[in-house]
């Protein structure tokens, strides 16, 4: 157990929907990283916060957007669904401001099946 | 920007044998290398880091990486194979810079046969 919470496990939605995916860090990480993994596209690096604030960003689309809140959980919203979003979703967590010499410990993903 | 490269999305080897997974970064700054290990319907999880110092790295379940400057590589070794290990294998690399963050590999996919 990474102690990363990520929520929901699953989740199967239609196209042009949203959803808000949900993610707990390790307590004392301040550092909330979201990533996709899909099959052709690999483990793809979307955003980062640190403390509340914005501190790299990825591939990540228009039609999504992340924050993190004073407590330090984030939520991943994803818009306007279309199939190719369907994705593995994980979340990751670190004290490092930066995704640099410190461990990031993985949640166990969201998986979102978008039809 | 940095980036990594995995030669071979799948490698296949004996239980006993050797495991040898292949990883090429690139960096305009010294880098950060990682590699993370998925097993499957579980998240990543670290399985050793090159930041400074020793270039032969050791991590858990036996295996190790050299960071070869010259080369640009960091390649995942283990001398002998278990069937435990078959999961799927990530190469990673970070800078040292706000606003950079853990970039990953393609991903090999490491299978075991008795």
């Amino acid at each position: 157990d990474s102690g990363v919470t990520q929520t929901p496990k699953h989740l199967i939605t239609a196209t042009g929907q949203r959803v808000t995916l949900r993610c707990s860090p390790r307590s004392g990480d301040l550092s909330v990283y979201w990533y996709q993994q899909s099959l052709d596209q690999g483990l793809q690096f979307l955003i980062q916060y640190y403390n509340g604030e914005e501190r790299a960003k990825g591939n990540i689309l228009e039609r999504f957007s992340a924050q993190q809140f004073p407590d330090l959980h984030s939520e991943l919203n994803l818009s306007s669904l279309e199939l190719g979003d369907s994705a593995l979703y994980f979340c990751a967590s670190s004290v490092l401001p930066t995704g640099s010499s410190g461990e990031l410990f993985f949640g166990e993903g969201s998986r979102l099946t978008v039809l | 920007a940095q980036s990594v490269t995995q030669l071979g999305s799948h490698v296949s080897v004996s239980e006993g044998a050797l495991v040898l997974l292949r990883c090429n970064y690139s960096s305009s700054v010294p880098p950060y290398l990682f590699w993370y290990v998925q097993y499957p319907n579980q998240g990543l999880q670290l399985l050793l880091k090159y930041t400074t110092g020793a270039t032969l790295v050791k991590g858990i379940n036996g295996f190790e990486a050299e960071f070869k400057k010259s080369e640009t590589s960091f390649h995942l070794t283990k001398p002998s194979a278990h069937m435990s290990d078959a999961a799927e294998y990530f190469c990673a690399v970070s800078l040292n810079q706000a606003g950079t963050a853990l970039i990953f590999g393609k991903g090999t996919t490491l299978s075991v046969s008795s």
